[in-house]
């Protein structure tokens, strides 16, 4: 199994504050995938990363895919209190389904 | 409309019982899925089944047993239940045919057993 280490496990900060979580792996990826969970809910995907060195951005969130395609990051500018949730990396594992990080649980306060 | 839709939202049971969680999806997909969210929020993959058929079942014990009566549903129907099946089980759904295709989750079924 090809793990993902996510890293913090938890954040918490004060409204406004710009954090960066990140995913890591000593596996290459054809593909990576971050999802946001909010409490009693199922996790949403947020984006699909596939070229090395590729950056998205979904409004005040960014990611980027490494360039060796191991690792990723999301930062997070101006973070808000709808922000707060568990995000989960994840990746197709051959012959499985989509694996998960353990996540980071972000908790926002205004 | 709700995509992936399961029930029931909570399930508090005693020790030994026999319960079910039914969940149905209105995407037109292929694939089903049942993960596993244990009190650490570590999501872990269950079961798949594509057309109906189970592809995946990842070293999980046979007092679980997934049924999928068509390509729209996949139902779990856990045996013997014990404190540790106390957990989040969440159904998930996807498109085989598609590249990196995203699962699109319903809204967990959370099993409390005494």
């Amino acid at each position: 199994t090809q793990l993902l280490e996510q890293s913090p496990q938890f954040l918490s900060i004060q409204e406004g504050e710009n954090l960066t979580v990140y995913c890591n792996s000593s596996s290459v990826f054809s593909s990576l995938q971050w999802y946001r969970q909010e409490p009693g809910e199922g996790p949403v995907l947020l984006v699909t990363v596939v070229t090395g060195g590729e950056v998205k951005k979904l409004k005040r969130l960014t990611f980027q895919f490494g360039d060796a395609r191991k690792d990723s990051s999301l930062h997070i500018t101006a973070a808000q209190p709808g922000d707060t949730g568990l995000y989960l990396c994840a990746h197709n594992q051959a012959g499985t389904a989509l694996i998960f990080g353990k996540g980071t649980t972000l908790s926002v306060s205004s | 409309d709700t995509a992936v839709s399961q029930t029931p939202k909570y399930l508090v049971t005693q020790m030994g019982n026999d319960k079910s969680i039914k969940c149905e999806q209105n995407l037109g997909h292929d694939t089903m899925y049942w993960y596993k969210q244990d009190s650490k929020k570590f999501l872990k993959i269950m079961f798949s089944y594509n057309n109906k058929e189970l592809i995946i079942n990842e070293t999980v014990p046979n007092r679980f047993s997934p049924k999928s009566p068509d390509k729209a549903h996949l139902n779990l129907h856990i045996n013997s239940l014990e404190l540790g099946d106390s957990a989040v089980y969440f159904c998930a759904s996807s498109s085989a045919g598609e590249v990196n295709s995203p699962l699109h989750f319903g809204n967990g079924t959370r099993l409390t057993v005494t």
